[in-house]
């Protein structure tokens, strides 16, 4: 019972490299979630994916894409990591409109240092 | 847009005491779920407790209590008997019941038992 995969669980990257955190559930969830996490701010919505092939921006977007490649998949991608996107990020999902509105499902978060 | 707010960075209290966690949110809707959320050392968010703003009883889930108060848009949890696994930070979030499947936290209350 997988849950929700998010790899990898840590990275460390030089300034103005590139990276793709990937996210996968098994839940047959349809919104998908990557948030980040720091200390005093707790978790901030980066992008959310309510369907496959839709995306939206949340609160952080700036510096990151994503890519949600299939109902399973959402990914995160760093073009060009800057030390403000060091932090915890989480990816999750939920299943809208079943009676559980709002409960989100983790992964255990990937933990990025960019120097 | 809506906000969460958590005035209590930290906390600390003995085992087997009685500890209350504060959470004020701000929004204009009516309908809505609140959610309290633990973050143990482990990363792994786990979800203690929902409350559905429709509806008035609190919700209870074993030690875990909350005292909801739709006019003062409090949502303050409670945890009787505490334990020493009960350590951990603990996340207070929203989400509106209009379609907008994004949850919004506060900031977080790092809880400590003492044994």
């Amino acid at each position: 019972n997988a849950g929700v995969t998010q790899t990898p669980k840590f990275q460390v990257l030089k300034t103005g490299q590139s990276m793709t955190l990937q996210c996968a559930q098994d839940m047959n969830h349809n919104s998908m979630y990557w948030y980040r996490q720091d200390p005093g701010m707790g978790l901030r919505l980066i992008y959310y994916s309510a369907s496959e092939g839709t995306t939206d921006k949340g609160e952080v977007p700036n510096g990151y894409n994503v890519s949600r490649l299939n109902k399973r998949e959402f990914s995160l991608r760093l073009e060009s990591a800057a030390p403000s996107q060091t932090s915890v990020y989480f990816c999750a999902s939920s299943k809208p409109g079943t009676g559980v509105s709002g409960e989100l499902f983790f992964g255990e978060g990937s933990r990025l240092t960019v120097l | 847009a809506q906000t969460v707010t958590q005035s209590q960075p930290e906390m600390s209290v003995q085992e087997a005491e009685t500890v209350t966690l504060s959470c004020t949110y701000d929004t204009s809707e009516n309908n809505y779920y609140l959610f309290w959320y633990k973050q143990p050392p482990s990363r792994q968010m786990i979800l203690v407790i929902r409350q559905e703003a429709y509806k008035q009883q609190n919700a209870t889930e074993n030690r875990f209590s909350v005292n909801f108060q739709k006019a003062a848009k409090s949502f303050s949890l409670k945890i009787s008997d505490s334990q020493l696994g009960d350590t951990a930070m603990y996340f207070c979030a929203f989400i509106s019941n209009f379609g907008n499947e994004k949850l919004t936290f506060g900031t977080g209350t790092r809880l400590t038992i003492i044994p």
